[in-house]
């Protein structure tokens, strides 16, 4: 058990909906990472928070969003759902701020867009 | 731009035997880190190791090492007396320092590893 929970850990929806994807870091962690994985695109970088504040941004599509709140849980936004958001989406958490640091990874949300 | 690749899609040994899995990466930074983790059959991401890119030394936990050599930008793997439990997708990882979007690990394509008694 890596210490970071995401919720939910099983996701079914319409294509054009809105989920909300959840994520608490491991005690400590002031760093939240978004990642996304798919059979064609493999494990792809989304978005990176540092105590509340964005601090980089991969290949994350206009219709997803993400925010850090103060007591430093983390919220993924997909909207206008897509047959190919369909994949596994983790949150990991870590100390720092820079790649430096470990990221230990949450469970991860499986999402299937129907 | 980073890169890392790892050659090796499916491997597949019988319980005993020794494997290594390979990793090559690509980065412009003088600074940056490496990683490895595990993906077992039921999903979670598994945190094995990370490697400074100053620190050129080989690791050894128990039955796993790794061989990191910058002169050719390789961070391998290898498994000793592997078992079935061993079975599952592994990743290399890289991370650079130099600036905020290094801030990300970039994953490799993963090396499935299939482990038979």
């Amino acid at each position: 058990d890596s210490g970071v929970t995401q919720t939910p850990k099983h996701l079914i929806t319409a294509t054009g909906q809105r989920v909300t994807l959840r994520c608490s870091p491991r005690s400590g962690d002031l760093s939240v990472y978004w990642y996304q994985q798919s059979l064609d695109q493999g494990l792809q970088f989304l978005i990176h928070y540092y105590n509340g504040e964005e601090r980089a941004k991969g290949n994350i599509l206009e219709r997803f969003s993400a925010q850090q709140f103060p007591d430093l849980h983390s919220e993924l936004n997909l909207s206008s759902l897509e047959l190919g958001d369909s994949a596994l989406y983790f949150c990991a958490s870590s100390v720092g701020k820079w790649g430096a640091y470990e990221q230990f990874f949450g469970p991860g949300t499986r999402l299937t867009v129907l | 731009a980073q890169k890392v690749t790892q050659a090796q899609t499916e491997i597949s040994v019988v319980e005993k035997e020794d494997v290594t899995l390979d990793c090559v990466y690509e980065t412009r930074d003088t600074t940056y880190y490496l990683f490895w983790y595990k993906q077992p059959p039921s999903g979670e991401l598994v945190f094995l190791i990370r490697r400074n890119s100053f620190d050129e030394q080989n690791e050894i936990s128990g039955r796993y090492s790794w061989n990191f050599q910058k002169s050719t930008s390789s961070f391998n793997f290898t498994i000793t007396a592997s078992q079935v439990v061993d079975s599952a997708v592994y990743f290399c990882a890289l991370s650079e320092a130099s600036n905020q979007a290094g801030t990300a690990l970039i994953f490799g394509k993963g090396t499935t590893l299939s482990v038979s008694s």
